[in-house]
């Protein structure tokens, strides 16, 4: 277990309306991810985030934006959502120096957009 | 992109080892490769990870080709709770990402 929460852990939203996760960990680590899981595409990374306030785009942030004002919580949101965005989002922290390192995910927050 | 191949499926038996595949023919020489699974309805967990030399650890082992475009998990004793998706990969070129594919889907059978 490395101390990491996601909340909240199911989410029904309507179309438009905007939406925020938060991953919450209590070690400290410097990195973390946002990760979305989709039937057929596996996992893909979303955001993710190197310190405080630093913050840089994985492969599928459109739509998407984070925030990281303390090294424990790191924010995504869903500025619009679209049923697209209906999908398995897990948070993610990063354990050891580059380029040896593990992650280590969340239990997943699963968003149903009607 | 950090690609790799996986076969889709595989199948074992209860308390036989089982020997993952992966090919990563365009993995750089500083690339670390790594595995991850994930069980039914949670998060991917961590397994094993390794540069150039065999690894061991408490859940598997990793053996890499010597040329390191290949990898093959071994789980030395397959048990019902191994039943999973297991994701090979390798970091991208700015050395902080991970990239998952599409990983095996391992049946494991009393």
């Amino acid at each position: 277990d490395a101390g990491i929460t996601q909340s909240p852990r199911h989410k029904v939203t309507e179309t438009g309306t905007p939406v925020t996760l938060r991953c919450h960990q209590t070690e400290n680590h410097r990195y973390m991810y946002w990760y979305r899981q989709d039937p057929g595409h596996g996992l893909r990374l979303i955001h993710y985030s190197y310190g405080v306030k630093d913050t840089d785009k994985g492969e599928v942030s459109d739509g998407y934006s984070v925030s990281r004002s303390k090294t424990e919580d790191f924010l995504l949101t869903l500025e619009s959502a679209t049923s697209s965005q209906t999908s398995v989002y897990f948070c993610a922290i990063r354990v050891g120096q580059n380029p040896s390192y593990e992650q280590y995910f969340g239990p997943g927050t699963r968003l149903t957009v009607t | 992109d950090a690609k790799t191949t996986q076969p889709n499926s595989m199948e074992s038996n209860e308390e036989e080892p089982v020997h993952l595949p992966c090919n990563h023919s365009t993995i750089s020489g500083t690339d670390y490769i790594h595995w991850y699974r994930q069980l039914p309805s949670q998060g991917p967990e961590y397994v094993i990870h390794g540069l150039t030399s065999n690894v061991n650890n408490r859940m598997a082992s990793l053996a890499i080709a010597e040329d390191r475009k290949s990898s093959t998990l071994i789980l030395h004793r397959a048990t019902l709770r191994d039943a999973a998706v297991y994701y090979c990969m390798y970091q991208n070129n700015a050395g902080n990402m991970l990239t998952f594919g599409g990983g095996t889907r391992l049946m494991v059978k009393p």
